[in-house]
């Protein structure tokens, strides 16, 4: 297993554009979280995942912003309408959750970075 | 509500120097706690994790932190700093509130510029 896979690593959009990032997690992975990184700033949480099931949406995630998992493996985040706002970069992560034990440590993939013109 | 502060935008050590990044945290529920280190334009690597047990955890490339509950930290130290050290460090906050939580809460970070 190669860890946990994003793509495409850098996009540039012009303002207004629809764009859409994949992430592949660690295979036997159930859960898969989202972070946006500002410049200077640490991760801030998006949404997560349990297998398909989305279980938690911050508020920082707006109507915009739409993000699935339908077959509870690779997982895409879609931005509409794109504004010079959501430059960051983009961090996916997976983790493995036991009901009754909690999770193993979060494993992030390199990330995508947006650049909005 | 949970916070974590990193205390300290920017470090700067010289080589072979103390290595000390400071992490409060602010919790109503048993913590568990996450030192990260993130490259440039890279993703976030685990250094080290605190969930029960012994307090003072090790973790990779030779560092270590101590969980102080009195103290609500978990400074991140090494004892000599070498130039692959610099990078942006996170502390973080893992929420188990129920053993369902799973997402993390960061802090803004601290860069560590090592001098030759």
């Amino acid at each position: 297993d190669t860890g946990v896979s994003q793509n495409p690593r850098h996009k540039i959009t012009k303002r207004g554009q629809n764009v859409t990032f994949r992430c592949d997690p660690i295979s036997e992975h159930n859960r898969l979280y989202w972070y946006r990184q500002t410049l200077g700033q640490g991760p801030e949480f998006l949404t997560y995942f349990q297998n398909e099931a989305q279980l938690e949406k911050s508020r920082l995630l707006s109507d915009r912003f739409s993000a699935e998992r339908p077959k509870g493996s690779f997982s895409t985040l879609e931005i509409q309408r794109t504004e010079q706002g959501d430059s960051a970069m983009y961090l996916c992560a997976s983790s493995l959750y036991w009901a009754g034990v909690g999770n193993t440590e979060a494993f992030f993939g390199q990330g995508t970075r947006l650049t909005v013109v | 509500a949970q916070s974590v502060t990193q205390l300290g935008s920017h470090v700067s050590v010289s080589e072979g120097a103390l290595v000390l990044l400071r992490c409060n945290y602010s919790s109503s529920v048993p913590p568990y706690l996450f030192w990260y280190v993130q490259y440039p334009n890279q993703g976030l690597q685990l250094l080290l994790k605190y969930t029960t047990g012994a307090t003072l955890v090790k973790g990779i490339n030779g560092f270590e932190a101590e969980f102080k509950k009195s103290e609500t930290s978990f400074h991140l130290t090494k004892p000599s700093a070498h130039m692959s050290d610099a990078a942006e460090y996170f502390c973080a906050v893992n929420l188990q509130i129920g053993g369902q939580g799973g997402k993390l809460i960061f802090g803004q970070g601290t860069e560590l510029s090592v001098k030759p």
